[in-house]
């Protein structure tokens, strides 16, 4: 089983619609939580960390459930430019502050 | 205030030729990681460096690969005798502990021929 799992993709949907990722860890110690963004042939960056109590941005609402080990991530109002690869995160703190990336999820926003 | 920045952007080697690839982090951000991306593959970690120290390597190949990070200077990732399955794309990040946001740089995109 892989440490961090993610929704397979690619999700394709037009714009204004409403989508929602998926991820599951598998290491109960892990602490922190994070959603990065990949475009192609770029780096990731940083698209919001995730909190026990769910966090909010503008069109983009981050949840964690502890107890089932599960991050979510929910799109609203989709627009072109969130066309990306979304990328599950997770650090665990062992003498360091390792981080496990997920495989991503490809999103697809269509005119 | 300058991002973390990495040279080459693009390197060409042959098999069994040495790359280097060079990672300056972000000013003031003393810890470094080194992940690798294959085509259409997630990120893997490779390596994770305070300076002048190893924190954890667990994901660093246990041959020609080896990893720095001197007191002056930037982070050194060193690839000997490449072979054609280390094409990738390596990027760096870094990050200001108690700060838990990684930063990263454009990345190296290895060809090895």
């Amino acid at each position: 089983r892989k440490e961090v799992e993610q929704d397979p993709g690619p999700f394709n949907v037009p714009e204004g619609a409403t989508v929602a990722f998926n991820c599951t860890y598998s290491n109960s110690a892990s602490q922190s939580f994070f959603w990065y963004r990949q475009d192609c042939r770029k780096e990731p960056k940083l698209l919001m960390s995730v909190y026990s109590s769910g966090n909010e941005d503008g069109r983009f609402t981050a949840q964690l459930n502890r107890a089932s080990q599960y991050i979510s991530l929910l799109i609203r109002d989709s627009k072109l430019s969130d066309s990306a690869t979304y990328l599950c995160v997770v650090a665990v703190r062992t003498g360091g502050f390792k981080t496990i990336f997920g495989a991503g999820t490809r999103l697809f926003v269509k005119a | 205030n300058a991002g973390v920045m990495q040279n080459p952007r693009h390197l060409v080697r042959r098999r069994g030729q040495e790359a280097r690839l060079r990672c300056s982090p972000m000013k003031g951000h003393s810890h470094v990681y080194w992940y690798r991306q294959l085509p259409e593959e997630g990120l893997k970690f490779m390596v994770y460096l305070q300076k002048e120290n190893i924190i954890d390597e667990s994901g660093m190949p246990k041959e020609r690969f080896s990893a720095e990070f001197p007191k002056e200077g930037p982070s050194i990732l060193r690839i000997q005798q490449v072979v054609r399955g280390d094409s990738a794309a390596y990027f760096c990040a870094s990050r200001d502990p108690p700060m838990e946001t990684q930063y990263f740089g454009p990345g190296t995109r290895l060809l090895v021929l």
